[in-house]
Order: C-alpha cells, then structure tokens, then sequence
C-alpha cells in the first residue's frame, strides 16, 4: 500500500521565522511529487517535483525533492500571517493510470 | 474564469436519502477525481474517471458511484446516506491520468449526513 506521511503534523512560528516542512513517502512506481497548500476550502497548486536535487522556487517557497531517501522539504522563509495554512502533500504513482496519494498534512499558524 | 464548479456548496441530508453532488469543469480536462476529506485522515480517493466513459474505484468506494457521459461532467451519488459519509467533498482534475500534470480542485460541497 502506497504510504506518505508528512511532518511535524502542526507548527506555530512566530512571523519572520523560517520553516521546513517534510514529506516522506514509500510507493510503487513514482511518477511525481506535488505540494499544495490550503487554507479556507479548495487546495492550490504550490509545486511539481520529478527529478531529485533540483530545487523548485517560487518567492519565499521552495522545494526539493530526494528521490533516493524517498522525501521532500518544503521551505518557507521570512514567513507571514498569510502563509498560515495546512501544507499537503500528494505522491502520483502507478502503472498506467497514475492515481495520487496524500499526506495527511502539516498544519502551519503563524503569529505576529 | 476557467475551473472545476462543485454544487451544492453545502448540504444536510436525512440518512437513508439519496443525493447527487454535481462537479463541471471548462478545462477540457481528462481525467477527473472525487475525494473526501476528513479531520486526521486527509484526503482519500473515492472515485476517478480517467477519460470520458470510463471510472475506476479509490480508497473508499462504498456506498459512492459516479458516471462520466462526458469530458465535462462528473456526478458523484449517495444511493443511500449513513451519517459516516457525513464529509467534505472535492472534485478535483488534471490533463491526463499520466501523472505528470498537477490536481486542481473545486471549492468543494460541505455534507452532513443527519
């Protein structure tokens, strides 16, 4: 059975501080590792990651994904109150039709 | 605005009835998916279609059938609601079933099943 497990489950960080969020994983067939973040109601696409040791960016996000120790951090640098959020994170694996597993989240709160 | 429309938003239901949760999408998408999620257990994949006129099983199946009569349209149906399918549900789609394109999501329906 396909397993991901996210931690730490929830974290509270002051605004400024920088967080790493961790995502492992044990599948069969790995196609991709994708993180979504969500907050009220629908999740939003944050990241793809196929390749391992390359790291993907957007503003003060950032992932990497090691496909050799089966994980994948999500950074967060000089965070903000709009940053609060559950993180999941879903592995795509398979044969033929590639289906999605999810973690089970990491609930952030950041504080002023 | 291209995306996936889910309806109702919200529902409560008499256990023992039977409901349809509607999800369209305009993105021309192929495969699509409906999970539930609940608290401490994530998201899990009830059913998923990965091209028009065709559905396979996920996680939780049971007490849940959809159909996919087109590329646009995925209803999801409750024959018979228990109170444990009392849950937040999304539909959610991507390009292809490959796995190298990302989910997107609906808003999702919030259902309680009384």
């Amino acid at each position: 059975e396909d397993k991901v497990v996210q931690s730490p489950l929830s974290l509270v960080v002051h605004e400024g501080d920088t967080v790493t969020l961790n995502c492992s994983y044990e599948v069969t067939n790995f196609r991709s590792l994708l993180w979504y973040k969500q907050e009220k109601k629908a999740p939003t696409f944050l990241f793809m990651l196929t390749s391992s040791g390359i790291e993907k960016k957007s503003g003060r996000l950032s992932s990497i994904l090691d496909k050799k120790e089966l994980f994948s951090i999500l950074n967060i640098t000089a965070t903000q109150t709009g940053d609060s959020a559950v993180y999941l994170c879903a592995v795509t694996s398979g044969a033929g039709s590639y289906q999605l597993t999810f973690g089970k989240g990491t609930k952030l709160s950041v504080i002023p | 605005i291209a995306g996936i429309t889910q309806a109702p938003t919200s529902q409560i239901l008499a256990a023992g009835r039977r409901m349809t949760l509607r999800c369209t999408q305009d993105m021309r998408h192929n495969a699509m998916y409906w999970y539930r999620q609940d608290l401490g257990l994530g998201l899990r994949l009830i059913h998923y279609s990965n091209t028009a006129g065709t559905t396979g099983k996920g996680e939780v199946p049971d007490g849940y059938s959809v159909s996919r009569a087109n590329t646009d349209d995925f209803p999801l149906t409750l024959a018979s609601a228990v109170p444990s399918q009392t849950s937040v549900y999304f539909c959610a789609s991507r390009e292809t079933d490959r796995g190298n394109s990302p989910l997107h999501f609906g808003n999702g329906t919030r259902l309680t099943v009384t």
